[in-house]
């Protein structure tokens, strides 16, 4: 079985302030691990992903992610934060071959960026 | 590039109404996953398919069941709608190959149906 915490359910940084939006993953298998990002009423768009090879995860507008297997982690940076940020982030775990190829979401994080 | 494509993007149906979803992956894509997505919900999977067949299957209720064609497009067709149907339904699509070849499970997804129950 897989699964996916999003620590904080509500993110209020101010612009230009780092941004850090936690998650902790539990997985039988070597996980795929991804962050998704979802604007009010538009699809998701994937924002980066780990797959077993670098463990610092870049993507794209300046997040980044690492990839931490000691404490089951996955948590997701941005040094300065846009207006443009403000969303909903998901952070999804996939079990690989053995656990079956669906995606299991995070309850999700609502960032809020204050000018 | 081409994306996965969803049609309609929005229906509104009354209660014990039917309704089908479309769902058209990138070109060249074998596999097709559906999500439904409540009010300030996450996405929750409810089925996929590979090459036609069910691959895996999720929290999908009893009066909903789907399809995947020979040209990959893949149907969801839900009956006996209820208010609580009302949601965001993505489709999203993969290679077989990738995944397994790499471990890489990414899948792209579409815009969304938004699926409004009266």
């Amino acid at each position: 079985a897989q699964s996916v915490t999003q620590l904080d359910s509500h993110v209020s940084v101010s612009e230009g302030t780092p941004v850090l939006l936690r998650c902790n993953y539990s997985s039988s298998y070597s996980p795929s691990l991804f962050w998704y990002v979802q604007h009010p009423n538009k699809g998701l768009q994937l924002l980066l992903k780990y797959t077993s090879a670098a463990t610092l995860v870049k993507g794209i507008n300046g997040f980044e992610a690492e990839f931490k297997k000691s404490e089951t982690s996955f948590h997701l940076t941005k040094p300065s934060a846009h207006m443009s940020d403000a969303a909903e982030y998901f952070c999804v775990v996939s079990g690989g071959n053995n656990a079956g190829n669906m995606l299991t979401f995070g309850g999700g994080t609502r960032l809020m960026v204050k000018p | 590039a081409a994306g996965v494509i969803q049609s309609p993007r929005h229906l509104i149906k009354e209660k014990r109404e039917t309704a089908t979803l479309k769902c058209y992956p990138i070109p060249r894509h074998d596999t097709v996953y559906w999500y439904q997505q409540g009010p300030g919900q996450d996405p929750q999977f409810l089925i996929s398919f590979y090459e036609k067949m069910q691959s895996d299957k999720g929290s999908i209720p009893d009066r909903f069941s789907a399809q995947q064609f020979s040209d990959y497009h893949s149907e969801l067709n839900m009956s006996s709608l209820e208010l609580g149907d009302s949601a965001l339904y993505f489709c999203a699509s993969s290679l077989w190959a990738s995944s397994w070849a790499s471990g890489d499970n990414e899948q792209f997804f579409g815009p969304g149906t938004r699926l409004t129950v009266l």
